[in-house]
Formats: structure tokens, sequence, C-alpha cells
């Protein structure tokens, strides 16, 4: 059974910080790792992707990936109240065509 | 561009009743499409994925079912809904089975 593993939190920043999430995954073989932004109500938006260990920047935004510890993170620098979601963790399975796993989500509140 | 639809957006159905979901996409040709279902508070679960026309597979056995009568049509059906159906369904696509891409959702409620 593959499984991701995030901490649900709630996470809780001051406007202005860096928010940090943190992702487990158990499967050695998966080679493409997601990060999803998923508000109240609404459906997941992808914000970022990452396919090989270091860091991934886009904007405000930096994924990092360590494919020998099977884990990757996202980096939110200067939090805003807008970033406050839940964010969802997804790697793949190559070996299935490619099926999502997808974590539990980790709440992030950006307190103004 | 690529879109994602899904309708209806919210739905009241009663216990034993039928569904039927519907996720169309536009902008592309032979994605991979996805089921999945978000209970309240809880994660995402796969229930199906198709590959093309006619090819489903199911990940979680229950009493949906989905089908695939088009390129970039993908319904999920039940023919008695139970309490336990309630949730958030989303629909996704993906283009060579990579980063996926979701549909606006549709919110069920059954009572």
């Amino acid at each position: 059974q593959k499984e991701v593993e995030q901490n649900s939190g709630p996470l809780s920043v001051p406007e202005g910080a860096i928010a940090s999430l943190n992702c487990t995954y158990s499967d050695r073989v998966s080679q493409s790792f997601f990060w999803y932004r998923q508000y109240s109500g609404k459906s997941p938006e992808l914000i970022m992707s990452i396919y090989s260990n270091g860091d991934k920047e886009d904007g405000r935004f930096t994924a990092q990936l360590n494919k020998a510890s099977q884990y990757v993170s996202l980096l939110i620098r200067d939090s805003q109240p807008s970033d406050s979601a839940t964010y969802l963790c997804a790697v793949n399975d190559p070996n299935t065509g490619n099926q999502f796993y997808f974590g539990t989500g980790t709440s992030l509140t950006v307190i103004p | 561009s690529q879109t994602i639809h899904q309708w209806p957006a919210t739905l009241v159905q009663p216990v034993g009743s039928p569904l039927s979901l519907e996720c169309t996409v536009e902008g592309t040709s032979n994605p991979n499409l996805y089921w999945y279902r978000q209970a309240a508070g809880r994660g995402l679960q796969l229930l199906f994925y198709s590959v093309g026309i006619g090819q489903i597979s199911s990940e979680v056995p229950q009493n949906l079912s989905a089908s695939r009568p088009q390129d970039r049509q993908f319904i999920l059906s039940s023919k008695k809904l139970l309490l336990s159906d309630s949730g958030f369904y989303l629909c996704a696509w993906s283009p060579l089975g990579d980063t996926q891409y979701f549909g606006p959702g549709t919110r069920l409620t059954v009572l």
C-alpha cells in the first residue's frame, strides 16, 4: 500500500513569514511529485511539480525534493492571508498508469 | 487551452435514488481521466480512471460505476445511492498520465 504522509496541521504563520509544508512517501519508484492548493469548498489547483532532487522555485513558492529520504517539501515565502488553504502533496506511481496518491493535506492559516 | 467541466455543481439526492455525474474536457485529445471522492475532512480517494474510450479501471469496490462513452467525456453513475456516498466528487484529466488537473467538482449530499 503506497502511503503519502502529511502533517494535518493546522499550521499558523504570521503574514510575511515563511510557511514550511512537509510530505513523506513510501514508494521509492515514484518519479513525479506535486503540490496542490485547495481552498475550502473548492477543487485542488496545481501549484508546482518537481521531478529531480533539489529545489525548484516559482515566485514565492519553492519545492524541495530528496528522493533518498523520500521527502518533498513546499516553502511559501512572504506568506499572505490569501495563502490560507489546505495543501495537498501527491506522488505518482509509474507502475499503475501514473496513478496519483494524495496525502490528506496540511491546513495553513496565515494570520494578518 | 484546456478546460474541464463538471455538472451539476451541487446535488441533493435521497437514499436509494440513482446518480449520474458528468465530466467533459475541452482542448485536448485522448486524456487520462479520473474520478475522485473527497469526504468531509478527508483526503482524496481515487474511484476510477480511464486511459481511453471504454477503458475503465476501478480502484475501490462500491456501488458506483464509471463509463467513458466519448474521448473527452467521463460519467460516474450509481443505481442506488447510499448515505456513505455523500462527498465532493472531483473529475481530473491528465495529458500523457502525468500532471493532473481538476474540475470544479460536484458536491453530493445523500439524505
